[in-house]
């Protein structure tokens, strides 16, 4: 099973712009990258998920290399809402399920005035 | 759009003591899961269940039961509370599609054993 890598914490400001880099070194072929975000009393949400290159909505963007061995989530111009922490999960997606997602301990994410 | 509801949302058990941790989700997913999680780590998989009538053991599957009541509820049941059961349980749904991750979480059960 794939393993990941990412910073402990994280500072910003409003407004920045934040990328958080995640390592993936072992990352399978068939491994999706997936990415959610945990406010402190709630349960994660589900942020963006894909395969390689690039993909956007309407929260975030995820830039993957052509070695996939790395991702990094990228967030527009932060608020002091995003304040969070955020997890990079890698997982076999043809299984159809999430059971050989592994949560790492995640990249803590302050956003200051 | 309730989503995943998890009841209780705290509990103080003693040791030896039994409950259920209670989840039912309303958007028609295959998936459900239950996770606990511990501070200084990750989400840890307890049980998992791919679809209606089947359950299968995750990562640290001791000390728990759980039962696929239907398609809508998936309950966790602690039969002799231990401490080493204090943390926050999580209760999750997917729609188990191929290349699908996306699964939805409860607002968690913040569970003490004293």
């Amino acid at each position: 099973l794939a393993k990941t890598t990412q910073p402990i914490s994280m500072d910003s400001y409003e407004g920045q712009e934040v990328n958080i880099t995640c390592s993936h070194n072992n990352i399978a072929t068939n491994d999706y990258i997936t990415w959610y975000q945990q406010f402190p009393s709630q349960g994660p949400r589900f942020i963006i998920q894909g395969y390689k290159t690039k993909v956007t909505n309407e929260v975030a963007s995820l830039f993957i290399p052509a070695d996939r061995k790395s991702s990094t989530l990228s967030l527009p111009r932060v608020s002091l809402s995003d304040t969070a922490v955020y997890y990079c999960l890698v997982g076999d997606m043809n299984a159809g399920n999430n059971r050989k997602l592994i949560w790492g301990l995640g990249t803590s994410l302050a956003v200051n005035p | 759009n309730a989503g995943v509801t998890q009841t209780p949302k705290f509990q103080v058990l003693k040791t030896g003591q039994s409950m259920t941790l209670q989840c039912a989700q309303d958007m028609n997913h295959n998936s459900m899961y239950w996770y606990r999680q511990d501070p200084g780590m990750g989400l840890r998989l307890i049980y998992y269940s791919a679809s209606e009538g089947t359950t299968d053991k995750g990562e640290v599957p001791n000390g728990y039961n759980v039962s696929r009541l239907n398609k809508r509820e998936f309950s966790l049941r602690l039969e002799s509370a231990a401490p080493s059961q204090t943390s926050v349980y999580f209760c999750a749904s997917g729609s188990a599609g191929i290349r699908n991750t996306e699964a939805f979480f409860g607002q968690g059960t913040r569970l003490t054993v004293v």
